[in-house]
């Protein structure tokens, strides 16, 4: 299995740019979670989706970031305009069908290292 | 709110002494719980998790976690670590309503000296 892939890897960005971060989970998983990691704030749920569809995106940050899920198999997390302070490790990661409160492992993508000068 | 306290931000052991990872959760009536280990530079790997059942689970790199209700703990252990274990390790709850979403920890980096 090839897991969760995400792209780029690594990116370097001018504040104001717009950046598209992209996921694909695991072939078969029906949820998706995009997860932000800095140093101050740990590890945070930006938004999760179930089935293509926006489950509860309460953790994005304000209006310059917003995700899309167009098909099972493909995710994409946009800022745009982008600031520094952005400037993160972006996770994507995937879980397998089952009850919501099945205690399905959730898998993790290498993850999308962020940086806005 | 759901939260998930580690306890301690940096643990420093020497090789082949044990250690103990603290973690703590707010309570709930239904939840799951779950360690994951990042090494540098890389993603979360799962450890281990509790689901139900036997209090105490294991994973196959010899690292344990007990689930203890009344003291709404999940603390990890490993009788005896190895330099490779260095790494900064994640706990981490999903409570029964959220469809399988996790509340992490700060973590909890293990550095392991020779």
């Amino acid at each position: 299995d090839a897991g969760v892939i995400q792209s780029p890897r690594h990116e370097v960005t001018e504040m104001g740019q717009e950046v598209t971060l992209r996921c694909k989970p695991i072939s078969g998983h029906d949820s998706l979670f995009w997860y932000r990691q800095t140093m101050m704030r740990g590890l945070e749920l930006l938004i999760y989706f179930n089935n293509n569809v926006p489950i509860d995106d309460s953790g994005m940050p304000e209006d310059r970031f917003s995700a899309k899920m167009p098909n099972a198999s493909f995710s994409t997390l946009k800022i745009q305009p982008s600031e520094p302070r952005d400037s993160a490790v972006y996770f994507c990661a995937s879980s397998s069908p089952g009850q919501p409160s099945s205690g399905n492992t959730i898998y993790f993508g290498e993850g999308s290292w962020l940086t806005v000068v | 709110a759901q939260s998930v306290t580690q306890l301690d931000s940096q643990v420093p052991v020497f090789e082949e002494a044990p250690v103990e990872l603290r973690c703590n959760y707010s309570s709930s009536v239904s939840v799951y719980l779950f360690w994951y280990v990042q090494y540098p530079n890389q993603g979360l790997q799962l450890l281990l998790k509790y689901l139900s059942g036997s209090t105490l689970v294991e994973s196959i790199n010899g690292f344990e976690a007990e689930f203890n209700k009344s003291q709404t703990s999940f603390h990890l252990r490993k009788p005896s670590v190895h330099i490779s274990d260095t790494a900064e390790y994640f706990c981490a709850v999903s409570y029964g309503t959220s469809y399988g979403k996790l509340t992490f920890g700060q973590g909890t980096i293990l550095t392991v000296h020779p």
